[in-house]
């Protein structure tokens, strides 16, 4: 099976820009998961997509926002970009597991490295 | 609320010896508890799991993890660390009781293996 892709691999925009990063979880993964690695402030959870509906979300402003599509695929979007928002973001994908606990482990993606300047 | 704490930000072990990387959590209920190693300009690979049952838990490349429940510990360990296996580790964990894979992750422990 083909791992999750992510793409672009790398960006660069400026401040005030938006962007949209895009995910291609692994062939019959329903949860898609995003994350922010900085040196400062480490992985941080963005959000995560099941079924098109997003389960959960992190604590990041409104600018960070997300969606996916009915064939798992998912983008996340940022708009007026930050200096602070250069990071890899991360995509990961699950299996589903039994009555939904997520007890399967996440595959991740490359990570598309975003610079702001 | 959930928290990891990884108390080492980097750990430095000869080639042959034992490596161990520490790692404690903070969850309400019952956790889920992960091993991810990164290399340099890569995403996370994902090493082992605790889920339930024995409390040793051998995964990828030779690595194993205690879960220890009362000093709520889940250290990784290897029991001869090759100059491949330098790289980061995160230790992740996820609270039973919630819905979804959110993963709340430690700051990471550099790991360098000298030959």
């Amino acid at each position: 099976k083909a791992g999750v892709t992510q793409t672009p691999r790398y960006l660069i925009k400026t401040r005030g820009q938006q962007v949209t990063l895009s995910c291609s979880p692994i062939s019959g993964h329903r949860s898609v998961s995003w994350y922010q690695q900085t040196p400062g402030q480490g992985l941080q959870f963005l959000f995560e997509y099941f079924s098109e509906t997003q389960r959960n979300k992190g604590n990041f402003p409104g600018r960070f926002s997300g969606r996916q599509f009915s064939n798992s695929r998912s983008e996340m979007n940022v708009s007026t970009l930050e200096l602070g928002d250069s990071a890899l973001y991360l995509c990961a994908s699950s299996p589903p597991g039994r009555g939904g606990q997520g007890y399967n482990e996440q595959f991740f993606g490359p990570g598309t490295r975003l610079t702001v300047l | 609320a959930q928290s990891v704490a990884q108390p080492e930000d980097q750990v430095n072990v000869a080639e042959g010896n034992p490596l161990t990387v520490k790692c404690t959590y903070s969850v309400s209920g019952n956790p889920y508890l992960f091993w991810y190693v990164q290399y340099p300009n890569r995403g996370l690979q994902f090493l082992l799991k605790y889920i339930t049952g024995d409390n040793l838990v051998k995964g990828s490349y030779g690595f194993e993890a205690e879960f220890n429940k009362s000093q709520t510990s889940f250290h990784l360990k290897k029991p001869s660390a090759l100059v491949s296996d330098s790289a980061l580790y995160f230790c992740a964990v996820r609270d039973r009781k919630a819905a979804g894979n959110k993963l709340t992750f430690g700051g990471g422990t550099r790991v360098l293996v000298k030959p």
